[in-house]
């Protein structure tokens, strides 16, 4: 069975640009959730997305936005980048219960966003 | 907030020792607790999830406990190999994963 597939692997960027970021999650996979690696202030979590609705938003500027398709397919869109946007950015996906009590996650190997 | 902190921040053992990973968090209000293995450049690799209403998760040479009420998890890994070398992360579900800084770990041959 395929892993979570994240679009593109590596990306450069300059200040007040906007990007666009990809997350196929694992076939049947139905939530997909969105995180922002940096050394500094490690993982954090940006969103999620079950059945096309955004579940639950961290604490990000509305600079950071998603979508999710009926595929279950996602995206993540940051608009008038920054330098402190440099990051890896991960997505994960998971098969959502009623509660996430049993609810693993499977994450992709990120899209290293470099801003210049 | 959820605070999750990772102890120690990094890690240098020989070949063959066992392993001790501490984690720990400030609210008990959660779903599950999950160790994570990450190598560099890469994304994360589930290695345990502890529900919780359980103490302990047992996959092979791991072994992670979870005393829920003093906020801690320990990540036991057996007799170590330089394969083990990786950074692992600690997180804790409620309505989101809240991450550790993680542990760097590294297993000289």
């Amino acid at each position: 069975k395929a892993g979570v597939t994240q679009t593109p692997r590596y990306l450069i960027k300059t200040r007040g640009q906007q990007v666009t970021l990809s997350c196929s999650p694992i076939s049947g996979h139905r939530s997909v959730s969105w995180y922002q690696q940096t050394p500094g202030q490690g993982l954090q979590f940006l969103f999620e997305y079950f059945s096309e609705t955004q579940r639950n938003k961290g604490n990000f500027p509305g600079r950071f936005s998603g979508r999710q398709f009926s595929n279950s397919r996602s995206e993540m869109n940051v608009s008038t980048l920054e330098l402190g946007d440099s990051a890896l950015y991960l997505c994960a996906s998971s098969l959502p219960g009623p509660q996430p009590t049993n609810e693993k996650l499977f994450f992709g190997s990120g899209t290293q966003l470099s801003v210049l | 907030k959820q605070e999750v902190t990772q102890i120690p921040a990094a890690l240098s053992v020989p070949e063959g020792e066992n392993l001790v990973l501490n984690c720990s968090f400030t609210d008990s209000a959660i779903y599950n607790l999950q160790w994570f293995r990450q190598d560099p450049g890469k994304g994360l690799t589930s290695l345990l999830l502890i529900q919780s209403s359980q103490r302990e998760q047992t996959s092979g040479r791991l072994n992670a406990s979870l005393d829920k009420s003093s906020g801690r998890s320990t990540l036991y890994i057996a007799a170590s190999q330089p394969g083990d070398s990786a950074t692992y992360l600690c997180a804790v579900r409620d309505y989101k994963l809240s991450f550790g800084a993680g542990t760097t770990v590294t297993v000289r041959a």
